[in-house]
């Protein structure tokens, strides 16, 4: 089951950065938090994923507050071609029985207005 | 990144058939597996395809439904058994590296059962 709470819609303006959060109170000391994305009719994406220290890649930055129960995905300057759905999931990365699998949420579909 | 190839692409078959899926990568992956996609949902995982050995199979999806092979590092198979309109779908494979690292799809296969 997902362990992650995202809002099911948001939009951005073009050109400015899109900012999504995502709840993740119960998160394991051994889980990570990753990020992917699904384009209309396409697999899902890897976007970005941490375990407790930003991270930033040449797409997005991830922000995960102290505690490890949130943490906030930017797209510095959006396009149209971010539209998707965007999957936050926390995910076991070493001694578990769900070792390395990914359990999607609902996700927040980011629509980008030109 | 490991491309991910599945065949066929689409498929309309008839109830209480079945249908095989193949997945390719085009390097050696440590793990993969199977989700299902039905209509306007999120993704959810179906097994992780095991190298060798029985596929594992998450709560709710059971071997004569789906079984799965797994011959070699680079290639599975689903197959959609004694099928039905509520199999109608995409399905879609995965693989990674390790238990961590960033896990890439493939294109799916939309299947419509009528």
């Amino acid at each position: 089951d997902a362990k992650t709470t995202q809002p099911t819609s948001m939009d951005c303006a073009e050109g400015r950065a899109a900012n999504l959060p995502c709840n993740h109170s119960t998160i394991s000391g051994n889980e990570y938090v990753y990020w992917y994305r699904q384009i209309h009719s396409q697999g899902p994406q890897y976007i970005i994923h941490g375990l407790k220290n930003n991270e930033t890649n040449e797409m997005a930055s991830l922000i995960i507050t102290e505690d490890r129960k949130s943490s906030t995905l930017i797209l510095p300057h959006a396009t149209l071609r971010d539209t998707a759905v965007y999957y936050c999931i926390v995910r076991v990365a070493w001694r578990g029985s769900t070792l390395g699998r990914l359990y999607f949420g609902r996700g927040t579909q980011l629509t980008v207005w030109p | 990144s490991a491309v991910i190839s599945q065949k066929p692409s689409r498929d309309i078959c008839q109830r209480g058939t079945s249908l095989t899926i193949q997945c390719q990568v085009d390097s050696q992956v440590t793990m993969m597996f199977w989700y299902r996609q039905q209509p306007g949902q999120s993704l959810t995982l179906i097994a992780t395809a095991n190298q060798g050995s029985e596929a594992t199979y998450e709560s709710g999806f059971v071997i004569d439904k789906f079984p799965i092979s797994r011959p070699n590092l680079t290639f599975s198979t689903l197959t959609v058994s004694n099928m039905s309109p509520e199999d109608s779908s995409i399905y879609l494979c995965s693989g990674q590296q390790g238990s961590y690292n960033e896990q890439f799809f493939g294109p799916g296969t939309r299947l419509t059962v009528l």
